[in-house]
């Protein structure tokens, strides 16, 4: 079964500087993966996506992420963060096979600091 | 476009008692997720669709029912509300394996 692991579950960082969060993932073949934000008393929204070639994909909002099927990882960047920023981040995978279920991380709270 | 929307965005019930939630998209996706969010627990799915007419169970199906009469719609019901039912439940549409667009959470409490 696959499965996503967002190892830190809140990360506090000052306004312009810059932001990575980690994302890793179970499956046994590179999945769909996916990142989104949610801001408090929203729906999530899809930051970016990753389905196949350049590893290095650009999103929404400044950010991007880069795959690295060596590592089973789908790490989210953003080289200055602003304090609109601040947020929940989940990290989600689509196997190929599962009929367009997503599982997702249990995410990630960004605090921006002043 | 409306995207998802979500019917009712705030509710509170008593235990036992009973109540549908109304998801409705407009964009004409073939599949659709209910999902519930608890604090540190990320999303968990409850029930899904693929289609008009079809529905599977997710990982969290205990207590709730859903239905797909109509391919835009997505319906999900307690029988009997529980306060382990209390959480912010979110319906999301797709393309397949697409990205999921998501409404704005209905946020259910069960005394």
């Amino acid at each position: 079964a696959q499965s996503v692991t967002q190892p830190d579950i809140h990360i506090t960082v000052s306004e312009g500087a810059s932001l990575e969060l980690r994302c890793n993932y179970s499956y046994g073949a590179t999945p769909y993966l996916f990142w989104y934000v949610q801001s408090p008393g929203q729906g999530l929204q899809l930051l970016l996506k990753y389905f196949s070639g350049d590893t290095l994909v650009q999103g929404i909002k400044g950010f991007e992420a880069e795959f690295k099927r060596s590592q089973s990882s789908f790490n989210l960047r953003k080289p200055s963060v602003h304090w609109g920023d601040a947020a929940e981040y989940f990290c989600a995978v689509v196997a190929n096979t599962n009929a367009g279920k997503s599982t997702f991380g249990d995410g990630t709270t960004l605090t921006v600091k002043p | 476009n409306a995207g998802v929307t979500q019917t009712p965005k705030f509710r509170v019930l008593k235990t036992g008692q009973s109540m549908t939630l109304l998801c409705a998209q407009d964009m004409n996706h073939e599949y659709m997720y209910w999902y519930r969010q608890d604090p540190g627990m990320g999303l968990r799915l409850i029930h899904y669709s693929v289609g008009e007419g079809t529905t599977a169970k997710g990982e969290v199906p205990d207590g709730y029912n859903v239905s797909r009469l109509k391919k835009q719609n997505f319906l999900l019901g307690l029988e009997s509300a529980a306060p382990s039912q209390t959480s912010v439940y979110f319906c999301a549409s797709s393309w397949g394996m697409h990205e999921q667009f998501f409404g704005p959470g209905t946020r259910l409490t069960v005394l």
